[in-house]
């Protein structure tokens, strides 16, 4: 089925291990973005992609960094974990414009835990 | 700057009752709106939305929202609820005048609970 995939879906790291979350989606969507989801918080934006080799920051990107190297995958690197970036991962994408009408196609989430 | 506002972290109803989830929000310009369901263990799914036009909008699972802009406000409702519409909610605002990237925020959700 068409939609997104998020790959780990679970993760345990050590304090100051890097990681990357790999996103990937197969609906050529233009737009793609990684959030966090924390008990209370809601969603919080880390970064965004508006295409192919673009990459811009969010609401809470310390910490992480990010590449869209190919149009349909998003990647989301964290060079040294800390405890506070124990959280659920969301990659999500849409189209541009008038498609925008669609809202977001949500991966089904990775959690990590930084111990 | 945009925002969204949930006011109730949980809502409770009787299975065949109305329910109603409360979502309020700020923008700069005009809104696109948007309701999400979250399943535990799974990512959020796209409910229904408001764009233009009527003011009430159906969605998936005989959900329906009012878009209401005296009131800033996009309420979720439903006219008889089921124990499997429980689940986490999450209202969404995106600004008409982001053409760049048309970034969401979201609130911070409401649990919603039917119970039989």
């Amino acid at each position: 089925n068409a939609g997104v995939t998020q790959t780990p879906k679970f993760r345990v790291l050590k304090t100051g291990q890097s990681m990357t979350l790999l996103c990937a989606q197969d609906m050529n969507h233009e737009y793609m973005y990684w959030y966090r989801q924390d008990p209370g918080m809601g969603l919080r934006l880390i970064h965004y992609s508006v295409g192919e080799g673009t990459t811009a920051k969010g609401e809470v990107p310390d910490g992480y960094n990010v590449s869209r190297l190919k149009k349909q995958n998003f990647l989301l690197g964290l060079e040294s974990a800390a405890p506070s970036q124990t959280s659920v991962y969301f990659c999500a994408s849409s189209r541009p414009g008038q498609g925008a009408f669609a809202g977001y196609t949500f991966g089904s989430g990775t959690r990590l835990t930084v111990v | 700057a945009q925002s969204v506002a949930q006011p109730e972290d949980q809502v409770n109803v009787a299975e065949g009752n109305p329910l109603t989830v409360k979502c309020t929000y700020s923008v700069s310009g005009n809104p696109y709106l948007f309701w999400y369901v979250q399943y535990p263990n799974r990512g959020l799914q796209f409910l229904l939305k408001y764009i233009t036009g009527d003011n009430l909008v159906k969605g998936s699972y005989g959900f329906e929202a009012e878009f209401n802009k005296s009131q800033t406000s996009f309420h979720l409702k439903k006219p008889s609820a089921l124990v499997s519409d429980s689940a986490l909610y999450f209202c969404a605002v995106r600004d008409r005048r982001d053409t760049n990237a048309g970034k969401s925020t979201f609130g911070d959700g409401t649990t919603l609970t039917v119970k039989p």
